[in-house]
């Protein structure tokens, strides 16, 4: 099956600043990769996806990039504020059997 | 705004008791999973449906099992509680498979 991994795991950015987290996944036959936002005792929260046949999405100040030939995607955040603390989730679709692959998340810690 | 309600917050059970879950969505969404969260394990895939009375075994259903009489509830059982589903359960439904999934609160379930 689909294995998603998150690099780095906890990651601290000076408010204002912009953030980076990447994704690598296994199944070449993936399509769809979202990002879920989950904030401290919160239900995770779709903030964006994209699927194969794009290579990037842009909504307001966070982006997702997608490198099918190399097999990772990455979410974008600029102008970081203290409400994107949080800890986002980033998945993958596993091929045809109707689910997400998550990887195990991405502490992200803005610091005023 | 599409709710999914977890019956419960905060539960407490004893080893070798019998446990019940309970998810209500009312999207009419075909499609509800049970995901489990652990810290640095991410979100990992116990079970779904995408219809009445049909069930799927996701990444780890051991210990696990499943209702779906009704479109919009899905429960989740464990036949035995031990002390290793100690965990955060989390409930969510979607439309068109797997995307654009939304998350239950979550139950916390301590076994002891």
């Amino acid at each position: 099956g689909e294995n998603v991994e998150q690099h780095p795991s906890t990651l601290s950015v000076q408010e204002g600043d912009s953030a980076v987290i990447k994704c690598t996944y296994s199944d070449s036959a993936s399509n769809y990769f979202p990002w879920y936002k989950q904030e401290l005792g919160k239900r995770p929260q779709l903030i964006i996806d994209i699927r194969s046949n794009v290579g990037e999405k842009k909504d307001q100040r966070i982006a997702v990039t997608l490198n099918k030939t190399a097999k990772h995607f990455s979410l974008h955040i600029t102008e970081t504020q203290p409400e994107d603390s949080a800890v986002y989730f980033c998945a993958a679709s596993s091929g045809g059997n109707n689910r997400l692959a998550f990887g195990k998340g991405n502490q992200v810690v803005v610091i005023p | 705004d599409v709710k999914v309600t977890q019956s419960s917050r905060y539960l407490v059970k004893r080893t070798g008791e019998k446990v019940f879950l309970e998810c209500v969505q009312d999207m009419d969404h075909e499609n509800m999973f049970w995901y489990r969260q652990d810290p640095g394990l991410g979100l990992r895939l116990i079970y779904f449906s995408y219809d009445v009375k049909m069930k799927e075994k996701g990444d780890i259903p051991e210990g696990y099992s499943v209702s779906r009489e009704k479109k919009e509830r899905f429960s989740l059982i464990l036949e035995s509680a031990s002390t290793n589903q100690t965990s955060m359960y989390l409930c969510a439904s979607g439309t068109g498979g797997y995307e654009k999934l939304f998350f239950g609160s979550g139950t916390q379930l301590s076994v002891l």
